[in-house]
């Protein structure tokens, strides 16, 4: 237990449907991560978001919509998806923004996108 | 961001002690090095951090020589749950990227 919670652990949708992945820290952090994970592929930093402002963006797509309503809770809300997207994603959380700060992740949800 | 390289794979027997190098030949001064482990379907757990000379805790040793160009992780007497894919990252104070590269997949053997 790591104390990041990531609901749901599966998912799987068509490529209309919109759903919503939810992360939660239970650790007091100030920062907090989307990273995707495809098959045979390093992670890939998504969005960053330290005290509830998103502070980066990595050329994601607009299909991802990611939302902080506060320091313990994120969101990535999927609309419109290609079967590429079809990878494990991970929500990770550290103390603040830096890279000294230790991440610490979430088991992930893996999705599929039919 | 510092580039890194370390081996695709490795093996080892159970009981064995394993070092994994990884090379960071553009390391800047304020970079620390940091090690993840990750089991399949998982999320990255911490390791081990450091910034020169030896650091050890309950789980590995982290071992940076002088240079700091290259680091090696040490696992002593490894076990079959030991399996997992090792990442090195380097980064610096001030950064809030972690850079992941394909890491090294070590699988421990009876």
């Amino acid at each position: 237990e790591t104390g990041v919670t990531q609901t749901p652990r599966h998912l799987v949708m068509g490529m209309t449907n919109k759903k919503s992945l939810k992360c939660e820290q239970h650790l007091g952090h100030n920062a907090m991560y989307w990273y995707k994970q495809s098959a045979k592929k390093p992670l890939e930093l998504m969005f960053v978001y330290n005290f509830k402002e998103q502070t980066e963006n990595n050329s994601v797509p607009s299909r991802f919509s990611p939302e902080c309503p506060n320091s313990s809770h994120l969101f990535l809300h999927l609309h419109t998806l290609q079967p590429e997207d079809s990878a494990l994603y991970l929500c990770a959380s550290s103390p603040n923004q830096g890279a000294r700060n230790i991440q610490y992740f979430g088991a992930g949800t893996r999705l599929s996108v039919l | 961001l510092a580039k890194t390289t370390q081996p695709i794979s490795m093996d080892s027997y159970e009981g064995q002690e394993v070092n994994i190098t990884c090379s960071h030949n553009n390391i800047a001064t304020n970079d620390y090095i940091t090690w993840y482990q990750q089991f399949p379907s998982q999320g990255p757990r911490f390791i081990i951090q450091g910034y020169k000379t030896k650091v050890t805790n309950e789980v590995a040793s982290l071992f940076i020589p002088a240079d700091r160009k290259s680091s090696t992780l040490s696992l002593p007497r490894v076990s079959l749950s030991d399996t997992a894919v090792y990442y090195c990252l380097v980064s610096g104070a001030g950064s809030y990227q972690l850079t992941f590269g394909k890491g090294t997949k070590l699988s421990v053997i009876p």
